[in-house]
């Protein structure tokens, strides 16, 4: 199973764009790239997910590095909901429908 | 549309015995996941069924077992109970073992061992 690394915590003001990067060096080329996202006591949510090309979608939309190595997940106006635990995960499609999740970002928004 | 439900909600047991949980998946997915997550950590790949089978398994013993019945909904089960046991027990469901679908989690089963 492929890594991400992403930073532990981040910080946004209410209103304000937020870029949450993301890491996998190691990505295979049939990884996908998922992104959830976890509230506190409930269980994490789908926000979007992309192979190659930028993703949009109502909830954010996720830009891939040309060499697939980063990514980056863009909320385009951070709201007090948005403060969860974000959870880039890499997925190959050949190895079946799990995800191996790492630590996560925390993001506190800011009123 | 229900999405995924678990059952119970809370639970609290004593080292040594064991511990059934619940799943329903959400309406037309067939495959259902299991996860572990800790306190403080993100979840952790227990084990997938499919068609009733298991499918892929993560690093668990065989202490950690499962089940799915006909109609999809699937239980975990643990035995022999350890204090590191404890965690949030999520399920997730998915159209298609290999689909790329999103999988839909549930909002779990906090389960402490006493």
């Amino acid at each position: 199973d492929a890594k991400t690394t992403q930073p532990n915590s981040m910080e946004s003001n209410e209103e304000e764009p937020v870029h949450l990067p993301c890491n996998h060096s190691t990505i295979s080329g049939t990884d996908y790239i998922h992104w959830y996202r976890q509230l506190p006591s409930q269980g994490p949510e789908y926000v979007i997910h992309g192979l190659t090309s930028n993703v949009n979608n109502r909830m954010a939309s996720l830009a891939i590095a040309e060499d697939r190595k980063s990514s980056t997940l863009i909320l385009h106006r951070a709201t007090l909901r948005d403060a969860a635990v974000y959870y880039c995960i890499l997925r190959d499609q050949g190895t079946g429908n799990q995800f191996y999740f790492g630590t996560g970002t925390s993001l506190t928004v800011i009123p | 549309d229900a999405g995924v439900t678990q059952s119970p909600t809370h639970l609290i047991k004593t080292r040594g015995q064991q511990v059934t949980l619940r799943c329903s998946p959400k309406s037309g997915h067939d495959t259902v996941s299991w996860y572990q997550q800790a306190l403080g950590q993100g979840p952790q790949f227990i084990f997938q069924y499919y068609e009733e089978e298991e499918r892929q398994r993560g690093n668990f013993p065989d202490r950690f077992s499962g089940h799915q019945f006909p109609n999809y909904s699937s239980e975990l089960n643990v035995n022999a109970l350890l204090l590191g046991d404890s965690a949030l027990y999520l399920c997730a469901s998915s159209p298609g073992a290999r689909s790329n679908q999103p999988q839909h989690f549930g909002d779990g089963t906090r389960l402490s061992i006493l």
